[in-house]
């Protein structure tokens, strides 16, 4: 049973505008929060992170929104760009009772168009 | 450049082959994590090592994978009897063992059985 899901396989967005991915997680305990960028024929690199202690961490153009009630995040990439189409994948871990252990969810392809 | 080193990149082996993977963390880390990547389950963890101990390897069949860390700069995954099933992408990823760090992918084996 996935405890981290992404329920959008793919996402289109125009060059320029505002691309947000989600993601929903049914843990409870988990208090740690990444989103990973997947080129193909390559590992998943870091893109940023969020504790449970804050509901928005920012960097640059990229934003992560954490609402715990409805256990759910979102990644926000404003203006979108074509170098950002890749597959982005959110991770969870419970750092209290088991720090670095990821979840990841089953990723969101994402297409930028020019 | 600190990386995660994982040989082979591709791997094309005939069913019921064995099929060992490595995986050299980061120096320094002390946790390695084997995931695998599949259409339908995204980024499945398979192992999780702490300080080479094993804490958690429920995500692995039991009856033809394992897992070991030799010492802090090996890791190993390994298959035997190998099925076509088992064709997927294996990453290797290592972390610093603190919490409030993420962890840090290799470039992943291309594992393909027919």
């Amino acid at each position: 049973d996935q405890q981290v899901k992404q329920n959008s396989p793919s996402l289109s967005v125009q060059e320029g505008r505002i691309s947000i991915l989600n993601c929903d997680y049914t843990n409870s305990m988990f208090d740690y929060f990444l989103w990973y960028k997947k080129y193909p024929a390559e590992g998943p690199t870091f893109l940023i992170s969020i504790s449970s202690i804050k509901d928005k961490n920012e960097d640059g153009r990229f934003t992560v929104f954490l609402n715990k009630s409805a256990k759910h995040l979102s990644l926000h990439i404003v203006p979108s760009q074509p170098g950002d189409s890749a597959v982005y994948f959110c991770a969870a871990s419970a750092e209290v009772t088991n720090f670095n252990k990821f979840y990841f969810g089953s990723g969101t392809k994402l297409n930028v168009k020019p | 450049d600190a990386r995660v080193t994982q040989t082979p990149r591709h791997k094309v082996t005939e069913m019921g082959q064995e099929v060992t993977m490595r995986c050299q963390p980061i120096l320094g880390h002390n946790t390695v994590f084997w995931y695998r990547q599949t259409m339908m389950q995204g980024l499945e963890l398979l192992a999780y090592f702490r300080n080479r101990a094993p804490l958690d390897d429920s995500g692995m069949p039991k009856d033809r994978f394992s897992a070991e860390m030799p010492d802090a700069t090996l890791a190993t995954l390994k298959i035997q009897p190998s099925e076509p099933r088992d064709s997927a992408v294996y990453f290797c990823a290592s972390g610093p063992g603190s919490s409030g760090n993420t962890i840090y992918f290799g470039e992943g084996s291309w594992l393909t059985v027919v």
